[in-house]
């Protein structure tokens, strides 16, 4: 089993849509992050976060320490946000989840 | 403020050749990264490297990688003696606080073993 666990692997939307990708994992952290890689490849730190909540935009992320579980939102979901969404859970070290390859169709 | 930059953007090797990489973080970020993307795969973290240390190497495979980052300059991941499975995407990231700190990544370098 994974220390890191995404689903869905993958997901389809019609724009406007409101998504929810899940994250659980089970090892101890100093901090989860969730990350967007864009078909060219790049990557993008989409948030950060040890406790509670963040929102930038359109993009809500949480988190629940005790249960070792992280949500990603995105509300009203448009065709540029088709992407790879990958939660990843760093110490020293990083660990990664497969990720979830989102398509938003017009 | 420049992002972190990595060079070359792609390097073509050819089997027993050396690769070496460079990462040059944020202004002012001493925490630096390394992560492999093999073709079609996940993420798979390297190394971290804070100024002139390493901290963290335990996803360097044991032969043939290695890792710096000294006083001066920019980040180094060097392959010795590259093979064709060493064909893959290679991303570094900078932070300003380690662990706890957000990461900023580069657009990564691609290095291609004929």
């Amino acid at each position: 089993k994974n220390e890191v666990e995404q689903s869905p692997q993958n997901l389809t939307a019609q724009e406007g849509e409101f998504i929810t990708i899940n994250c659980s994992y089970s090892v101890g952290i100093s901090a989860l992050h969730w990350l967007q890689q864009h078909p060219g490849g790049g990557i993008v730190s989409l948030f950060m976060l040890s406790s509670g909540k963040k929102k930038h935009g359109r993009l809500i992320a949480t988190i629940n320490i005790q249960e070792k579980h992280s949500s990603l939102h995105i509300t009203a979901s448009h065709p540029r946000d088709s992407a790879v969404y990958i939660c990843a859970v760093s110490n020293n070290d990083m660990r990664f989840g497969a990720g979830t390859r989102l398509t938003v169709k017009p | 403020n420049a992002g972190v930059m990595q060079n070359p953007r792609h390097l073509v090797r050819r089997r027993g050749q050396e690769a070496r990489l460079r990462c040059s973080p944020m202004k002012g970020h001493s925490h630096v990264y390394w992560y492999r993307q093999l073709p079609e795969e996940g993420l798979k973290f390297m190394v971290y490297l804070q100024k002139e240390n390493i901290i963290d190497e335990s996803g360097m495979p044991k032969e043939r990688f290695s890792a710096e980052f000294p006083k001066e300059g920019p980040s180094i991941l060097r392959i010795q003696q590259v093979v064709r499975g060493d064909s893959a995407a290679y991303f570094c990231a900078s932070s300003p606080d380690g662990p706890t700190g957000e990461l900023f990544f580069g657009e990564g370098s691609r290095l291609t073993v004929l």
